[in-house]
């Protein structure tokens, strides 16, 4: 099993530009979830989907953000415009819900710096 | 969810026992106590849950007081590679939709050779 995969593992971009992050869920998980974490507010949950749908997006700062999860095995964060304040590291992780059981398997994150 | 408290930061010997403590004092009876722990540079990582009985597996121990107020978490030969945030999460059992887990800011653990 892979595990959770994320894409770019870095990303550097200037302010204004659109930012996509990428995220495939392990095959068979049910939920999936994208987090944000930096030094000042830790670990913050941006936004999470159960079966594609989007349950809960009270953790997306702004209208800037968007997130989509078009089928079961891929899901993308959109920032536009990006600024210099979003800069953190973003994690995808996902889970299978089963008997209420809520093991979270993480990807690798994503470290995006906007200049 | 019921909230808790961790200590900000500990320390341990390497080879020595490490024990995390948490305080959940408001939490309810159907909620679980779940711990994660986040190596630097990687994403948190699933160590073990808990409701009431106190839990083994092979990365640690939980161990829950009788009225469910706190737990430690225990690490019990603590290496160079345990050195990470540990967090402690509470949160319900059967929440129908809502699979949030809310994040502290944790316990940083550094074990020293």
């Amino acid at each position: 099993d892979a595990g959770v995969i994320q894409s770019p593992r870095h990303e550097v971009t200037e302010m204004g530009q659109e930012v996509t992050l990428r995220c495939k869920p392990i095959s068979g998980h049910n939920s999936l979830f994208w987090y944000r974490q930096t030094m000042m507010r830790g670990l913050e949950l941006l936004i999470y989907f159960n079966n594609n749908v989007p349950i809960d997006d009270s953790g997306m700062p702004e209208d800037r953000f968007s997130a989509k999860m078009p089928n079961a095995s891929f899901s993308t964060l959109k920032i536009q415009p990006s600024e210099p304040r979003d800069s953190a590291v973003y994690f995808c992780a996902s889970s299978l819900w089963a008997s209420g059981y809520n093991e979270q398997f993480f990807g690798p994150g994503t470290r995006l710096t906007v200049l | 969810d019921a909230k808790t408290t961790q200590p900000p930061s500990m320390d341990c010997a390497e080879g020595r026992a490490a024990n995390l403590p948490c305080n959940h004092s408001t939490i309810s009876g159907n909620e679980y106590v779940y711990w994660y722990r986040q190596i630097h540079s990687q994403g948190p990582q699933y160590i073990i849950h808990g409701l009431k009985n106190n839990e083994t597996n092979e990365m640690a121990s939980l161990i829950i007081t009788e009225d469910r107020k706190s737990s430690t978490l225990i690490l019990p030969h603590a290496t160079l590679r345990d050195t990470a945030v540990y967090y402690c999460i509470v949160r319900p059992h059967n929440a129908g939709n809502n699979r949030k887990l809310i994040w502290g800011l944790g316990t940083s653990l550094a074990v020293n050779p």
